[in-house]
């Protein structure tokens, strides 16, 4: 059974802050690792992807991976209100007729507080 | 203007209905994927295409349908042997299915009530 866990929250930072979003997963042989953010009410839309060991950063955010740890993470530097979503942590596993199949978990609800 | 489109935005049901849900991209994306969402949850694979005519089941096909007769389009069937079938639907797409770098992109959302 191929599964991806996260805290479910709801996570709380103020206006400024740090956030952490963490992420762990089954499948030692994942490849593939995103973030999605994903406002209530609306569709997922990707913030970042990441395939290799280390941290990858665009903007705000930086997306962390250790495979050995089978551990991914999302953080988000100097937070603003507009971040207050629900972010989904999606690993790709090898399915059936050789696709790979993108797994999410249940995500983590932040909310920024002003 | 490209993208992924879902119709109709909202949905109601009568029990022992089946409904169709519209997916169509102009991405000229190989695959296309139907996944579900209920509420405080992640998304869930019903099924998936990876070229047209060709189509596989995900985790929790059972009680729906689909069909790509077209690249652009996948529709979703909702019969009446899925018991519950309240949801948010959603489609994606993505360019190289079958490679690690594939990445989805996903349109709208389709929100299905059962009356």
């Amino acid at each position: 059974q191929k599964e991806v866990e996260q805290n479910s929250g709801p996570l709380s930072v103020p206006e400024g802050a740090i956030a952490s979003l963490n992420c762990t997963y089954s499948d030692r042989g994942s490849q593939s690792f995103f973030w999605y953010r994903q406002y209530s009410g609306k569709s997922p839309e990707l913030i970042m992807s990441i395939y290799s060991n280390g941290d990858k950063e665009d903007g705000r955010f930086t997306a962390q991976l250790n495979k050995a740890s089978q551990y991914v993470s999302l953080l988000i530097r100097d937070s603003q209100p507009s971040d207050s979503a629900t972010y989904l942590c999606a690993v790709t596993f090898l399915g059936s007729g050789s696709a790979r199949q993108l797994t999410f978990g249940s995500g983590t609800q932040l909310t920024v507080l002003p | 203007d490209g993208g992924i489109t879902q119709s109709p935005k909202y949905l109601f049901r009568k029990e022992g209905q089946n409904v169709t849900l519209s997916c169509e991209q102009n991405l000229n994306h190989d695959a296309m994927y139907w996944y579900r969402q209920d509420p405080g949850q992640g998304l869930r694979l019903i099924y998936y295409s990876q070229i047209v005519n060709d189509f596989q089941k995900g985790d929790i096909a059972e009680g729906y349908s689909v069909s790509r007769e077209k690249k652009e389009s996948f529709p979703l069937t909702v019969t009446s042997a899925q018991k519950n079938p309240t949801a948010f639907y959603l489609c994606a797409s993505s360019m190289r299915p079958g490679q690690g770098t594939d990445t989805q992109y996903f349109g709208p959302g389709t929100r299905l009530t059962v009356l």
